[in-house]
């Protein structure tokens, strides 16, 4: 059974960029989550997808979007990067939404200089 | 929405202890997870655990979701165990996320 996997793990980008980090979800899992976790903190939900359909949306601007594909992987995209966009961004996935368990990648740690 | 509070924030302990982290939570929860998170980042399993105990190994949990508060234990606490713990609730009313506590951070020395 293949776990959470999140690309890149680190990345450095520069204020008003743009970036893209990936996730691939446990097998048979179809909801897909991402978090935004600041140094020292507790994760804080971003949005959630399920089926390829976003079903839930956490208190972010709309600069943060995703995409769900046809097999479960998922995208996020933040635009016009911030300095406190930096953080460490997680993906979880599940087979029942947030009802059930839950598993996490490793994450993706964003540094905006 | 439904707060999540951890305590200790903070606890040291010396190889071989006991400890317990205890999860307060203000409102009915659906689902409630303990993740240990490791110095890499990565934010482990423990327990799925929205009520009643369970047990691994050296750990175990326990909900009482009446009373609104989760606790895990750990006993014979060693040096890989330490980092952050975090327990995380499902809102029973707004069913699309996790609410993560502020954690405990625990340190082992040996």
């Amino acid at each position: 059974e293949t776990g959470v996997t999140q690309s890149p793990t680190h990345l450095i980008k520069t204020r008003g960029q743009q970036v893209t980090l990936r996730c691939s979800s446990q097998s048979g899992h179809n909801t897909v989550s991402w978090y935004q976790q600041a140094l020292g903190q507790g994760p804080q939900f971003i949005f959630q997808y399920y089926r390829e359909e976003e079903n839930g949306r956490g208190n972010f601007p709309p600069r943060f979007s995703g995409l769900q594909f046809p097999n479960y992987s998922s995208e996020l995209n933040v635009n016009a990067l911030e300095l406190d966009d930096s953080a460490l961004y997680l993906c979880a996935s599940s087979l029942t939404g947030v009802t059930g368990e839950l598993f996490f990648g490793e994450g993706s740690r964003l540094t905006v200089l | 929405g439904i707060q999540v509070e951890q305590s200790p924030p903070d606890l040291i302990l010396q190889e071989g202890a006991n400890s317990t982290l205890r999860c307060n939570f203000s409102d009915s929860v659906n689902n409630l997870q303990w993740f240990h998170q490791n110095p890499w980042g990565q934010l482990i399993n423990l327990f799925y655990i929205p009520s009643g105990t369970k047990q691994n190994g050296r750990l175990s949990a326990t909900t009482v979701a009446t009373e609104r508060y989760s606790l895990l234990y750990i006993s014979s606490s060693q040096t890989t165990d330490s980092g952050v713990y975090f327990c995380a609730v499902g809102d029973f009313y707004n069913t699309d996320k996790l609410i993560f506590g502020t954690g405990t951070r625990l340190q082992v020395f040996p």
